[in-house]
Formats: C-alpha cells, sequence, structure tokens
C-alpha cells in the first residue's frame, strides 16, 4: 500500500518569504501525486499534480512542485507568500482501489500561516 | 468549470434520525464520486467510492448500512447518514470525476457540516 508523509502540521512564513511544504511519498510503482489546498470553510482545490511528465510541476497561484524519485518526495513552493496564501495544503498520491477505480491517499495536511 | 455542490452545508439533527446529504457535479458528467469524512485538523478519510448505475464500495471499517450512498445519475449522489447518532457528527466531503482514472483530478464539493444532537 501506499502512503504520503507531510512533514510539520504546520509551517509559519512571512509574507514574501519563500514557502516549503514537504510531502515524501512511498509507493512500489511509479506514482501520480498532486497538492491540493483548502481555504477556511471551503472545499478542497486541486494546485497541481505530476502524471509522469515533467518533473517541475506548475499550479495555480504561482505554486509549483518537484517530483524527485530519488528521495521520494514531492515538495510544494513558491517564492514569495501573500496572505491569502493562509490555507491547510493537502498532499496525495493515486492508489488504484476496488475494481478499475483509483483513489487517493492523503497526506495529514500542512496549515501554512501568513505573517504580515 | 468543474463544479460540485454538496447540499445541504449545514445540518443539525437529533439522534436517531436519518440525514440525507447530495452532492452534485454541475458542469460535468461524473461517472466516479467519492465520500470522503473529515474530522477537526485531520486529513480526510475515504468513506466509499461510487460508480454511476452501481453499488458504492465502502472502505474497511464503514458500515454500509449506515452510510447509503445512491449514485443514480451521472450527476448525482446522495450520503444518507441512518439512525444518527452523536458520533456521526462530521464534516462529510464529496468529490467527482469524469472516469476515475489514474491521473484523474477529483472535484470536491465545499462539504457538509453534520451535527447529532
Amino acid at each position: 500500500a501506499q502512503s504520503v508523509t507531510q512533514l510539520g502540521s504546520h509551517v509559519s512564513v512571512s509574507e514574501g518569504a519563500l514557502v516549503l511544504l514537504r510531502c515524501n511519498y512511498s509507493s512500489s510503482v511509479p506514482p501520480y501525486l498532486f497538492w491540493y489546498v483548502q481555504y477556511p470553510n471551503q472545499g478542497l482545490q486541486l494546485l497541481l499534480k505530476y502524471t509522469s511528465a515533467a518533473t517541475l510541476v506548475k499550479g495555480i497561484n504561482g505554486f509549483e512542485a518537484e517530483f524527485k524519485k530519488s528521495e521520494t518526495s514531492f515538495h510544494l513552493t513558491k517564492p514569495s507568500a501573500h496572505m491569502s496564501d493562509a490555507a491547510e495544503y493537502f498532499c496525495a498520491v493515486s492508489e488504484r482501489g476496488a475494481g478499475n477505480n483509483r483513489k487517493l491517499i492523503w497526506g495529514l495536511g500542512t496549515s501554512l500561516g501568513v505573517n504580515p | 468549470g468543474a463544479v460540485v455542490s454538496q447540499h445541504p452545508s449545514r445540518v443539525i439533527c437529533k439522534s436517531g434520525t436519518s440525514v440525507k446529504i447530495e452532492c452534485r457535479s454541475l458542469d460535468f458528467q461524473a461517472t466516479t464520486m467519492f465520500w470522503y469524512r473529515q474530522f477537526p485538523k485531520q486529513s480526510l478519510m475515504l468513506m466509499a467510492t461510487s460508480n454511476e448505475g452501481s453499488k458504492a464500495t465502502y472502505e474497511q471499517g464503514v458500515e454500509k448500512d449506515k452510510f447509503l450512498i445512491n449514485h443514480a445519475s451521472l450527476t448525482l449522489s446522495t450520503l444518507t447518514v441512518t439512525s444518527a447518532h452523536p458520533e456521526d457528527s462530521s464534516f462529510y466531503i464529496c468529490s467527482a470525476t469524469t472516469s476515475g482514472g489514474v491521473t484523474d483530478t477529483q472535484y470536491f464539493g465545499p462539504g457538509t457540516r453534520l451535527t447529532v444532537l
């Protein structure tokens, strides 16, 4: 079974600083990886996904993530944090479920705080 | 595009009653829908996967007789919490994909907050 580990349940940065949210996965097959964001009182929204094409994936709102097979990592970064980036961020890996369905295995999430 | 709605957004009910939550894909056909439960400050726990026109597949430990899922059309899935008890109070979230394939994006609804008194 695959698993996802997000290091740090809470990360706090200053506005304008680099954002780095860590995600490591375990998978016996080539993984398909996702980052989702959950703003307060809202549903989850896809930030970006890795589907075995380019290892550096660009997403919405200036976020990007790099797939590193040797490190089994898919860390999320943004060069300059904005106050509006404060949210809960989830990393997930796609796994085959029952039948032909796929399901997402989720990390525990990282809460990003942005200080003015 | 790819909007998923949930109704109601918030429901309070008495212990022993049943509650139905609707999940709709507004601008696409969802062959596969997922139901999650999210506890405060925790990750999402997948409850079941449903394909249109067939029985839902429940994750281990989820009572299928308590959490009834119906995926009657390509745009609607319902979750009914039967004989709800206070421990069923939680945030229920649905998501939908077009095919449930390997790289398919799941589009999430805004969630339903259930409180059982």
